[in-house]
């Protein structure tokens, strides 16, 4: 199975701030890459797929890049919306597998 | 528009077998494209990804809990099903079903309780 080490597991920031959150695959996955957004209480939902590719909807200040092992999820300015956990996900091969998450906080 | 949701126990006792159904919406379980998938979410804890169905029946499962689901699906009917056996307690989770891969639409998610 392609193990996926995402990181930090946590982070604080303020509105306005530029954050990055980083995913590495544990073998080499092409660009096959998502990026979710989970609020408590609710489903994740999509953000980026393809490792770069904006979803429908998603505001343009989120970003994704990378290809290969390591990726990488940017949110340009934060925004108070934008407090949540963010997961990867290896679209690559089966088994699919997760990153362990990334709390994105209020400082 | 495209809908999917859940529906099983929200309790079940250890040793028993889950079953969850995945009622979906909006589009046709026999789209070449359209597979769908269930995750699950302990409380507090990290995605995991279970188990996959493609359009034309070939399946997919968590090497860790393969020897333990069954998935399958009645295109007739718009639903996926997930069997999970031996329940326990570390199994309590919330369950999502979601379409395609990455999952583009999820569905709301039904907790499950593993306790006797």
């Amino acid at each position: 199975d392609i193990q996926m080490t995402q990181s930090p597991s946590s982070l604080s920031a303020s509105v306005g701030d530029r954050v990055t959150i980083t995913c590495r695959a544990s073998q080499g996955i092409r660009n096959d890459l998502g990026w979710y957004q989970q609020k408590p209480g609710k489903a994740p939902k999509r953000l980026i797929f393809a490792a770069s590719s904006l979803q429908s909807g998603v505001p343009s200040r989120f970003s994704g890049s990378g290809s290969g092992t390591e990726f990488t999820l940017t949110i340009s300015s934060l925004q108070p919306e934008d407090f949540a956990t963010y997961y990867c996900l290896q679209h690559n091969s089966y088994p699919r597998t997760f990153g362990q998450g990334t709390k994105v906080e209020i400082k | 528009q495209v809908t999917l949701k859940e529906s099983g126990p929200v309790l079940v006792k250890p040793t028993e077998t889950l079953t969850l159904t995945c009622t979906v919406s909006g589009f046709s379980l026999s789209n070449a494209r359209m597979g769908v998938s269930w995750i699950r979410q302990p409380p507090g804890k990290a995605l995991e990804w279970l188990a996959h169905i493609f359009s034309n029946d070939e399946k997919s499962y968590s090497t860790s809990l393969k020897s333990r689901l069954t998935i399958s699906k009645d295109t007739s009917k718009s639903q996926v099903v997930l069997t999970m056996t031996n329940m326990d307690p570390v199994d309590t989770a919330t369950y999502y079903c979601a379409r395609g891969s990455p999952p583009d639409y999820w569905g709301q998610g039904t907790l499950v309780t593993v306790s006797s």
